[in-house]
Order: C-alpha cells, then structure tokens, then sequence
C-alpha cells in the first residue's frame, strides 16, 4: 500500500511557540493532502484540504491563521500551528489521496503527538 | 449533523466472540471505506467497498455495502486480542474531492 510518513510523532512545547508537522507521500505523489484532528477515544476531525500548488480549503471553525498549511510538492504538506496554547494539545493525523479513480482512499500517516505546556 | 451514524461506539468482549458494528446513513456514498486505529497510531485501511450489495472478506472479518449504498457492516468471527482497537467507518461522497465523511467509531476490546 501506499506509505505517509509524519513528523514529528510527538512534539512538547511552550505556550506562544509555534510548531510545524510535516506529511510526506513517500512512494507516490498526492495532489491531494489532508489534515485532521482527533481527540481520545473519538473520531477524526477533517480541518482542512491542502492543494498542492494552490491555498488550503479549510473547514468550518477552523482558524486558517492558527492552522496554516503549506502544499508545496507533490510529496509535502505542512501543518504549522502558530501561537500554539494548551487547547491546541492534540493528536494531530494527515492523509493523502492517490487521486484519479482512487481519489477517495486515503492512507494516513501516524500522527503527531502535541502537548503544549 | 453527523451524515455517517456508526454503531456500537463501545464494544467489550471476550475471545472468541462475534460482534458487527454498522455504519448507516440516509445519504447515498460512491465508496465506503472501513479503517482500524491503533492507541497513537494512524488509521490503517482495511477495505474499501464500492458496489451496493458488495461483500468483501478479509480473514475473520466480513465487510457489506447495503444495496443502496448507504449503509455499511463489519463482522467479525471468531473475535482476537489482537483485534482491539478504533474502527472507522469512512464514506465518500460522488461530488466531492476527495473527503471523506468519518462515522462517530468503535472502539473495540477483547478480552483474552
């Protein structure tokens, strides 16, 4: 199956800093990335769709200046969490999508820890 | 609104037992996709169904697509330790992009 690898798996940092998770498609390339969240025992939350070549679609109540997202290969996404605070301690998953006529399997990475002190 | 209702959202058992955990909607999804999670891990995907009526089998686990294509089971036999764990229920919808609508999940235990 197709390989996403995310890092950091886990990331502890002072409130007011800022933090970038990276998503890499390691043996395919994703026009189409996506970044989620997920708190304990609970489903995944979409956040936001990230184009490669052009800005994130970002879902309803998400802060798209909180959360900013880069796209700029067919291979990396960046989520940057800015001004991090203790609300923002998460579980933090991203995806990519093969495209085409499997657009919608996504294959996800492992997740980012993040604690925010 | 929750589009994608998936039932039992908690599941203890003990080893051997069987269990299902569905997935149902009252819209119509292109594809379904059923995925497991591991405690700080990602989701892993199991199947992928796309035909209304489709049955697929993985192993000790059975996987259906309801004719109308809006709901979904999982069954497994015979259930394992190793089988706890988050399953996700993932529906795609023909417009979209690419997203995926995620069911509310199960978490499952089993009990040695």
């Amino acid at each position: 199956g197709a390989v996403v690898s995310q890092h950091p798996s886990w990331v502890i940092c002072k409130s007011g800093t800022s933090v970038k998770i990276e998503c890499r498609s390691l043996d395919f390339q994703a026009t189409t990335m996506f970044w989620y969240r997920q708190f304990p025992k609970q489903s995944l939350m979409l956040m936001a769709t990230s184009n490669e070549g052009s800005k994130a679609t970002y879902e309803q109540g998400v802060e798209k200046d909180k959360f900013l997202i880069n796209h700029a290969s067919l291979t990396l996404s960046t989520l940057t969490v800015t001004s991090a605070h203790p609300e923002d301690s998460s579980f933090y998953i991203c995806s990519a999508s093969l495209g085409g006529p499997a657009k919608n399997i996504q294959y996800f990475g492992a997740g980012t820890r993040l604690s925010v002190l | 609104t929750q589009l994608l209702e998936q039932s039992p959202q908690f599941l203890s058992i003990q080893e051997g037992e069987n269990l299902t955990v569905y997935c149902n909607s009252s819209s119509v999804f292109s594809s379904l996709q059923w995925y497991r999670q591991e405690p700080g891990e990602g989701p892993v995907l199991l199947v992928t169904v796309v035909t209304g009526g489709e049955v697929k089998k993985l192993k000790r686990l059975t996987f259906q697509f309801g004719d109308a294509r809006k709901d979904s089971s999982l069954h497994i036999t015979a259930a394992q330790p190793g089988d706890t764990g988050l399953y996700l229920c993932a529906g795609a919808r023909s417009s979209n992009t690419g997203k995926l609508i995620f069911g509310q999940g199960t978490t499952l235990q089993v009990k040695p």
